[in-house]
Parts: C-alpha cells; structure tokens; sequence
C-alpha cells in the first residue's frame, strides 16, 4: 500500500538559513508523482512544488528544492532563505501516475511544522 | 486567475443537523477533489469528479455522506444527521487533466459539531 512518513513533527530554523524537510515514501507503482504543499494556520493547502518519478533532475521552484533519491524512496523538500512567512506546517503527497483505473487521490503524511525564529 | 472557492469558511451546527458545504473549482479544471483533515492530521481522501461523473469514493464516505457536481461545475459536500466526529476541515481541490495533474485547494470549510 502506499504510504508517505514524515518523521519530524516539528523543526526549527533561524530566518534565512535553510532547513530540509524529510519525507519518505512506499509504492510499488513505478510512475508517481510527489508534492510538497505548505499550510499556513490560515488553514488553505498551498501547493509548493512538484516531482515526477521519471524525472532527472531535481525540480526547483524559486527557494524551494526538492532532493530526490529515488532508490532511497526519499523526496525531501529544502527551503533556502528562510523567511518568517515560512513558518507553517509542510505536508508531502503521493499520487500514483498509473493510467490504468481512476486513482487520483493524494496520499498524504502527517506533516511538519517548522517555525522560523528571526 | 480565481482560485478554488468554498463556502462557508466556517460552520458550526448541533448533533443531529444537516449542513452543506459547496467548491467552486478553478474554471478550466474538470477534476474535483474532496478531502477531509482533522486536527494533527493530514488531509484524507473523500471522493472525486471528473465533469459530473463520481469515479472514486473512499470508504471514509460513510452513508452520511454524499458529493454532487451536477453540472461538472461547482460540487457539493453534504453531512447528514451530524456526529461529533464530523468535526474537521473539509478541503475542496480541482485539477485539470495532463501533466502533474496538480491539485490546488480551496481555503476550506471548517465544520464544529456541538
């Protein structure tokens, strides 16, 4: 069954360091696609970056990276240049790319919660 | 560009009642995505619609609960005879197909039953 872990609950980091978010992921589905999307206490899921199993290289959005080890089973997501807006919890999402069926649900982790101190 | 749109933000209802939520997804996207996240927790899979048909419903979806999207527009959520244990977020996500099929959200519905 697929399965995502995310085993920090919490992380701290100092305003514009940067901190690595951990997520491992179980699958036996060879086409997947991870996300990483933040939510504030506002409660709205936003949606930070993207990964594709087939992918090559490690995608990147602004301050936002991900490392991906395919081997390891790892996608974790690194945020440069903390800012004091960072401070949210940041959830990591499966969702199997197979065309076969309708599965489009994400499978979802528990989440971390980083706050950025200034 | 309009986002997801969910209303109401905020409900708060006895044991027993009825309440109905509603998403207005992105205009171009015909996917539609219910998920339900309770405190401490990540969002879990309720259902999901391509234009008005519902391909997948998880087992979380007990009797209770029943989804719509009539037009392949906006869809509905509906809750009834409430428990307590309905209490949580109810988020709304659309996607259009190709690609990543990213899902982005809606800021969501949150549900207090007393």
């Amino acid at each position: 069954a697929q399965k995502i872990t995310q085993t920090q609950p919490g992380m701290f980091v100092q305003e514009k360091e940067a901190v690595t978010l951990d997520c491992t992921y179980d699958t036996s589905d060879q086409s997947y696609g991870l996300f990483w999307y933040k939510q504030p206490s506002s409660g709205e899921m936003i949606f930070l970056i993207y990964q594709g199993s087939y992918d090559e290289q490690n995608a990147t959005e602004g301050r936002y990276s991900l490392n991906f080890q395919k081997a390891r089973k790892s996608a974790n997501l690194v945020i440069s240049a903390s800012q004091l807006g960072d401070s949210a919890m940041y959830f990591c999402a499966m969702r199997e790319q197979s065309d076969a069926g309708n599965n489009r649900k994400l499978i979802w982790g528990l989440g971390t919660s980083l706050a950025v101190n200034p | 560009d309009t986002g997801v749109s969910q209303d109401p933000r905020h409900k708060i209802t006895k044991r027993g009642q009825n309440v109905t939520f509603r998403c207005d997804p992105i205009s171009e996207h015909n996917r539609l995505y219910w998920y339900r996240q309770t405190l401490g927790q990540g969002p879990e899979f309720l259902t999901y619609f391509q234009n008005e048909a519902q391909l997948e419903k998880s087992r979380l979806l007990s009797d209770r609960f029943s989804a719509e999207r009539p037009k392949g527009s906006f869809s509905t959520l509906e809750i009834q005879r409430t428990e307590q244990g309905d209490s949580a977020m109810y988020l709304c996500a659309s996607s259009s197909p190709g690609g990543p099929e990213t899902q982005y959200f809606g800021p969501g519905t949150r549900l207090l039953v007393l």
